[in-house]
C-alpha cells in the first residue's frame, strides 16, 4: 500500500509571493504518477499538475511547478506569484502506473490562504 | 463538454429515508467513481465502475448502493443512513486504458446531511 504525507496542515502567503507545499510518499512501485489537486472552498476539485515518475524533468504549469526527488520520495509544489484565487486546499496524490487500478492515494491536505 | 455534474447540490435526509444521488458526464469516459469526503479531509474512494461494471467496492456498507445505468450516468442509492454518513459525496470520471494516465475529472459534489 502507498502512503502520502503532507506535513503542513495550513499555510499562509502574501499575494504575489511564493509558497512551497511539501509532500512525501512511500511506495515499492517503480512506475507511478504523482499529482497535486486543488479544492477551492465550495468548489470542485481540479488537477493542478502531474508528474510521471519515469520523467526526470520537473513538471511546470504556468505559476505552478514541482520539485520531484524520486530517490527521496519527495514531491513538493511551488506556487509563484500567489493570487487570491489560489486560496484552496491542496492535496498531493499518488497512483501506480501498472496495473492501473484507478486508485488515487491522497495526502491529508494543506490549506493555503493567500492574503491581500 | 468537460464537466461532471451532480444533483442535488444539497440533501438532508432522515435515517429512515431512501434517496439517490445522481452524477452525469458527457466526455465519453468509461470509468466513473464515487468518493466520500469529510470536512478538511481527503476524498475516500467508495466505488469504481469501468465499462458500466462495478470493478472496485472499497468495503462500503450496504446502505450505499451504486448503480451505473449507462456510460454517462452514475447513481448512488442511499437507505437507512447514519448521522456519521453526513459528508460531501464526489463523483468523478475518467478514460480507461491506454498507455498514459487517465485524469479523473471531479464533479462539485452533493453535500449530504443525515439527521
Amino acid at each position: 500500500a502507498q502512503t502520502v504525507t503532507q506535513s503542513q496542515p495550513e499555510m499562509s502567503v502574501q499575494e504575489a509571493e511564493t509558497v512551497t507545499l511539501s509532500c512525501t510518499y512511500d511506495t515499492s512501485e517503480s512506475n507511478y504518477y504523482l499529482f497535486w489537486y486543488k479544492q477551492p472552498p465550495s468548489r470542485q476539485m481540479i488537477l493542478v499538475i502531474r508528474q510521471e515518475a519515469y520523467k526526470q524533468q520537473n513538471a511546470t504549469e504556468n505559476r505552478f511547478s514541482v520539485n520531484f526527488q524520486k530517490a527521496a520520495k519527495s514531491f513538493s509544489l511551488k506556487i509563484s506569484d500567489s493570487q487570491l484565487g489560489d486560496t484552496a486546499m491542496y492535496f498531493c496524490a499518488f497512483m501506480k502506473q501498472y496495473p492501473n487500478d484507478y486508485k488515487l492515494s491522497f495526502g491529508a491536505g494543506t490549506t493555503v490562504t493567500v492574503r491581500a | 463538454d468537460t464537466e461532471v455534474t451532480q444533483t442535488p447540490k444539497h440533501l438532508v435526509m432522515g435515517m429512515t429515508n431512501k434517496k439517490s444521488l445522481k452524477c452525469e458526464q458527457h466526455m465519453g469516459h468509461r470509468a466513473m467513481y464515487w468518493y466520500k469526503q469529510k470536512a478538511k479531509k481527503p476524498p475516500e474512494l467508495m466505488f469504481v465502475y469501468s465499462y458500466e461494471k462495478l470493478s472496485i467496492n472499497e468495503s462500503v456498507p450496504s446502505r450505499f448502493s451504486p448503480e451505473c445505468p449507462n456510460s454517462s450516468l452514475l447513481n448512488l442509492h442511499l437507505h437507512a443512513l447514519q448521522p456519521e454518513d453526513s459528508a460531501l459525496y464526489l463523483c468523478a470520471s475518467s478514460q480507461v486504458g491506454g498507455s498514459s494516465y487517465n485524469e479523473q475529472f471531479f464533479g462539485p459534489g452533493t453535500r449530504l446531511t443525515v439527521l
